[in-house]
């Protein structure tokens, strides 16, 4: 089965503070995924990466950046965490890039900006 | 602009009758779509999916349509239960645009024994 674990279930930051969310998938996945959800705007995506070093913006990247320096490993990283970056944030893999190819996604992170 | 929209926030049914949830959507490239079942405080799991070559797909309880002319998709689960109870999220991607998924808002269905 495929695992993807993600580094906190909930976090509580004040405004201001650079904040690092990390996932970890340990079925040798090539892609990763960050996304945040919230109530009525379903699941939104923050940025991916295709391989090591690799990063694309997703739909809602501005005040995050992300980090890929190991295959498994994909971090989010908000560097001056505001109000209304609280939300889920929802990491998730899959084994390659191209339509039919289901994500597998984290438990969440529940991030409180205070 | 939502390019996946599920229009029904919330959906309530009796347990052993059929629920139907719904999910429109605008871009005609999308070719692949799949729906995941969330509960709370848990991560979305896959559920189903269907390619834009077929119209419908069957897994269990589970039945996926897909009307290309209408742009629109619909899960049929049959019978309901209610371990059933979440919030599912249809998604979409396109073959163009490397696998990137488009979720729709979310409809909660509560099944009520």
């Amino acid at each position: 089965d495929v695992k993807v674990t993600q580094s906190s279930r909930y976090l509580v930051k004040r405004t201001g503070e650079k904040v690092f969310l990390e996932c970890v998938q340990d079925m040798d996945h090539e892609n990763m995924f960050w996304y945040r959800q919230d109530p009525g705007l379903g699941l939104r995506l923050i940025y991916f990466s295709y391989d090591v070093k690799m990063k694309e913006k997703g739909d809602i990247p501005e005040g995050y950046s992300v980090s890929r320096e190991k295959k498994e490993r994909f971090s989010l990283i908000l560097e001056s965490a505001s109000t209304n970056q609280t939300s889920m944030y929802l990491c998730a893999s899959s084994l390659y890039a191209g339509a039919g190819y289901e994500q597998y996604f984290g438990p969440g992170t529940r991030l409180t900006v205070t | 602009d939502q390019q996946v929209k599920q229009n029904s926030p919330s959906l309530s049914v009796q347990e052993g009758r059929i629920s139907i949830l719904n999910c429109d959507y605008t871009n005609s490239m999308f070719d692949y779509f799949l729906w995941y079942k969330k509960y709370p405080a848990e991560g979305p799991t896959f559920l189903i999916s269907i390619s834009s070559i077929k119209d419908k797909n069957e897994d269990g309880r589970f039945t996926v349509f897909l009307n290309k002319s209408a742009k629109h998709l619909s899960l049929h689960i049959v019978p309901s239960q209610p371990g059933d109870s979440a919030v599912y999220f249809c998604a979409a991607s396109a073959r163009n645009q490397g696998g990137k998924l488009i979720f729709g808002q979310g409809t909660e269905l509560s099944v009520k024994p």
